[in-house]
């Protein structure tokens, strides 16, 4: 079954260092692939999508992800912290030419910050 | 409009009433997406409509709930008989094209007490 994997379901870390978040697929085929953030009390807020191209893909508030074919993977990080990036975070996948049409999250990573 | 809206934010129901939410997709959007969001579930996909057509419906919870969405703009997802587990936020998003990148509304939180 297509399926998205967040392993890690609660990560702290200390403002100013770096941040890795992990997100692994399950498909067929190369799916297109999202980040999204969810403050508090709002919606969800895309970060960065890949479709093709350049594995390494750069959204907004300075995060980045990459596209690891061979791994099935699609890890968002962030060089440096900032206690304003603290909220949760969905990876999710939507497969390009499918039926189906909707997004699949993963079950999301809680981001705490520590001064 | 500038951003997905739903409206209301908030409602609080009694079990067994019927609910009605509303979704404002960005204006020219084809395509448009329910979600609940469970504390604790994660993101749970209920229906998709691409035009005014849903071509799945089994991502919706039991046959209380149901959706539809008029001249390719404006859905509505209704419960009837609301339940306390259907005490969630419902989140509705939209795309320009189906399997393109989704934009989500603010979200409707509903209680069922």
């Amino acid at each position: 079954a297509q399926s998205v994997t967040q392993p890690d379901i609660h990560i702290t870390v200390s403002e100013g260092a770096s941040l890795e978040l992990r997100c692994n697929y399950s498909y067929g085929a190369t799916p297109y692939l999202f980040w999204y953030v969810q403050s508090p009390g709002q919606g969800l807020q895309l970060l960065l999508k890949y479709f093709s191209g350049d594995t390494l893909v750069q959204g907004i508030k300075g995060f980045e992800a990459e596209f690891k074919r061979s791994q099935s993977s699609f890890n968002l990080r962030k060089p440096s912290v900032h206690w304003s990036d603290a909220a949760e975070y969905f990876c999710a996948v939507v497969l390009y030419g499918g039926s189906q049409g909707n997004l699949i999250f993963g079950k999301g990573t809680k981001l705490s910050v520590k001064p | 409009g500038a951003g997905v809206s739903q409206s209301p934010s908030n409602k609080v129901t009694e079990k067994g009433k019927d609910v009605e939410l509303r979704c404002d997709p960005i204006s020219g959007h084809t395509a448009l997406y329910w979600y609940r969001q469970s504390l604790g579930q994660g993101l749970e996909f209920l229906i998709y409509f691409q035009g005014n057509s849903a071509p799945d419906k089994s991502g919706l919870p039991s046959d209380r709930f149901s959706a539809e969405r008029t001249g390719g703009s404006v859905s509505t997802l209704t419960i009837q008989r609301t339940q306390q587990e259907d005490s969630a936020v419902y989140l509705c998003a939209s795309s320009l094209y189906l399997n393109t990148e989704a934009f989500f509304g603010q979200g409707t939180r509903l209680t069922v007490v």
